[in-house]
């Protein structure tokens, strides 16, 4: 099983709503991603977690609220959000610390509406 | 990171081979170059990754020049399927893998029937 799903496939939330992505993989990745990608623009990075530690965040604003409950589950809670926070969010996992195969399995997306 | 550079867009005939340049003229020796293609509303799809040696896998095969300052990605034969933005990435393995990608702007390969 080579699959990254995500839920739900789209989203729409007002500004003063809070709402949950959900990402989950059976791989045994122990490495799990959150991406941001805004129309015609390429994905960027907001946060890493390694072995359900939070490893990365790339200065995403605190209405973005990472969590991992455990290896094979990751969450992206959302709280007053701005409409400019609208794109499509891609979760994404692969190996740690396992040489040679650190290639990123990626999921469908959330495309997320905010109103 | 080393950066890459791609071309904004390419064409290419179903049926043909699809060569797709990158340019890393900053690579450093610990670099390695990976290649990912997005089909229009979906996620990234890793498709093959080398350091110094030519790789080959069923999707697709990857030739680094001798300095490594530049790579082409070839599909031997396109389908319409493979019309997709192609991302070219340099990147280390430190950190135990579980660093993230940084993505340039990537090629537009659009395959004409």
């Amino acid at each position: 099983d080579t699959e990254v799903t995500q839920t739900p496939k789209h989203l729409v939330m007002g500004m003063t709503n809070k709402k949950s992505l959900k990402c989950e993989q059976h791989m045994g990745h122990r490495a799990m991603y959150w991406y941001k990608q805004k129309a015609k623009k390429p994905p960027e990075l907001m946060f890493v977690y390694s072995y359900e530690k939070l490893s990365i965040n790339e200065s995403v604003p605190s209405r973005f609220s990472p969590e991992c409950p455990n290896s094979s589950l990751l969450n992206l809670h959302l709280h007053a959000l701005q409409p400019e926070d609208s794109a499509l969010y891609l979760c994404a996992s692969s190996h740690s610390s396992r040489v040679g195969s650190y290639e990123q399995y990626f999921g469908p997306g959330t495309r997320l509406t905010v109103t | 990171d080393a950066k890459t550079t791609q071309p904004t867009s390419m064409d290419c005939a179903e049926g043909r081979a699809a060569n797709l340049p990158c340019n890393h003229s900053t690579i450093s020796g610990n670099e390695y170059v990976y290649w990912y293609r997005q089909i229009h509303s979906q996620g990234p799809q890793y498709i093959i990754h080398g350091l110094k040696n030519n790789e080959t896998n069923e999707m697709a095969s990857l030739i680094i020049t001798e300095d490594r300052k530049s790579s082409t990605l070839i599909l031997p034969h396109a389908t319409l399927r493979d019309t997709a933005v192609y991302y070219c990435i340099v990147r280390t393995h430190s950190g135990g893998g579980a660093d993230g990608l940084t993505f340039g702007k990537g090629t537009h390969l659009i395959i004409q029937p």
